[in-house]
């Protein structure tokens, strides 16, 4: 059953906490994307990874953390830097030469 | 730089009825046009996209897309909407920098569609 997997699904954290994030697809796809999700904000780049070992900042980075240690796997951790934490969190894959992503189901991330 | 647009915050249409989601597109060079679908706390889903070719674009569920360059947009249409269509629609463009493809998406705020029985 190939796809995108993300866990867990909801998630609660408390203030000072750093949280990371699953995100692991079996499509063979070269490039993952973390997105969050605001409501009224439309999906907003965290950080993306066009190949293993390697990883771009997107456009809301600070306080997040990422690492692409193997193609399948793209963790993201939110640091206790991040000061508003709470959103819905999209993990995304792409395959190569693709500009077609397909996303995970999401992690609901609560700061309590 | 590539931008995405889509002015209507919610869309409501009775069942039956044919629908538009509106999405209109600023980008330099050919655009690569992008509808995905969300239902309540759920990932995005792939609808349909626009590269090259044949401006109407076929997709899932019986959506479909006009591609039109000279008014920059794609929307996105159904003949006749039904209550399961309700949801979150997001248009996108992908995104290019000075060195060519970076295999980004931008979205648009997304567009609620309401269909009423």
């Amino acid at each position: 059953d190939g796809g995108i997997t993300q866990s867990p699904k909801y998630l609660f954290r408390k203030e000072g906490q750093n949280v990371t994030l699953s995100c692991e697809q079996n499509l063979n796809h070269d490039a993952m994307y973390w997105y969050r999700q605001d409501p009224g904000q439309g999906l907003r780049l965290i950080y993306y990874s066009q190949i293993v070992n390697d990883f771009q900042k997107g456009d809301i980075a600070e306080g997040y953390s990422v690492s692409r240690e193997k193609k399948e796997s793209f963790p993201l951790t939110v640091t206790s830097a991040q000061k508003n934490p709470t959103a819905f969190y999209l993990c995304a894959s792409s395959g190569t030469g693709s500009a077609t992503q397909y996303f995970g189901p999401g992690t609901r991330l609560t700061v309590l | 730089a590539q931008s995405v647009a889509q002015p209507e915050d919610q869309v409501n249409v009775a069942e039956g009825n044919p629908l538009t989601v509106k999405c209109t597109y600023s980008v330099s060079g050919n655009p690569y046009l992008f509808w995905y679908v969300q239902y309540p706390n759920r990932g995005l889903q792939f609808l349909l996209k626009y590269i090259t070719g044949d401006n109407l674009v076929k997709g899932s569920y019986g959506f479909e897309a006009e591609f039109n360059k000279s008014q920059t947009s794609f929307h996105l249409k159904k003949p006749s909407a039904l209550v399961s269509d309700s949801a979150l629609y997001f248009c996108a463009v992908r995104d290019l920098d000075g060195s060519g493809n970076t295999g980004k998406l931008i979205f648009g705020q997304g567009t609620t569609l309401q269909v009423k029985p």
